[in-house]
């Protein structure tokens, strides 16, 4: 079974720090996809990564894949109450299958 | 507004019922993918269909059972329902049929299913 873990599961932070946030796993994902969900609604896709150790910055974002493609960080730069959420890594495992981590709940307080 | 629409957005119903969900993915995608997230399982695959024909299976129940009709909306069928049933219910669709986690998936509201 093909599992991502995330880490940490929720995050509390001031308006204005960074953060890390981790997705893991002990098997190779031919790519890795980050979404954002808020209450109420569905995920939205904020990046794909394909490529081992490729990085992709989306504004105050910046998402990297790692080189053996198990793993992805994404980091957020200065962080902004509108960045409150339900953070899902995503990869594309074995069978055409969307593996999706637990999330990163994330509380930007202003 | 992603352009998948799902009703209803919320359904309240009792053990061993039967419900139907529906969603309506956005125009000209041929796939839709149905998802369930709940606390302790997280954002979990079911079943994926594409223009019609079923293209991959995740962790669905045999309870469980999908569709998607000629006009490409799609209906997931639950039936003897338990109290682990509660739960969010996505609806996604894509333009593609093949690889996921390349293209883009668009999720719809979700219905909240609660089982009482």
């Amino acid at each position: 079974t093909q599992l991502l873990e995330q880490s940490p599961q929720f995050l509390s932070i001031q308006e204005g720090e960074n953060l890390t946030v981790y997705c893991n796993s002990s098997s190779v994902f031919s790519s890795l996809q980050w979404y954002r969900q808020e209450p109420g609604e569905g995920p939205v896709l904020l990046v794909t990564v394909v490529t081992g150790g490729e990085v992709k910055k989306l504004k105050r974002l910046t998402f990297q894949f790692g080189d053996a493609r198990k793993d992805s960080s994404l980091h957020i730069t200065a962080a902004q109450p509108g960045d409150t959420g339900l953070y899902l890594c995503a990869g594309a495992g074995r069978g055409n299958k969307l593996v999706f981590g637990a999330g990163t709940i994330l509380r930007v307080k202003s | 507004d992603s352009g998948v629409t799902q009703t209803p957005k919320h359904l309240i119903t009792a053990t061993g019922q039967r419900v139907t969900l529906r969603c309506s993915p956005r125009s000209g995608d041929l796939s839709v993918y149905w998802y369930q997230q709940s606390l302790d399982q997280g954002l979990q695959f079911l079943i994926q269909y594409y223009n019609g024909e079923e293209r991959a299976k995740g962790n669905i129940l045999e309870r469980f059972s999908a569709q998607q009709f000629p006009d490409l909306h799609s209906e997931l069928n639950l039936s003897s329902l338990e109290l682990g049933d509660s739960a969010l219910y996505f609806c996604a669709s894509s333009v593609e049929g093949v690889a996921v986690g390349l293209g883009t998936q668009y999720f719809g509201p979700g219905t909240r299913l609660t089982v009482l």
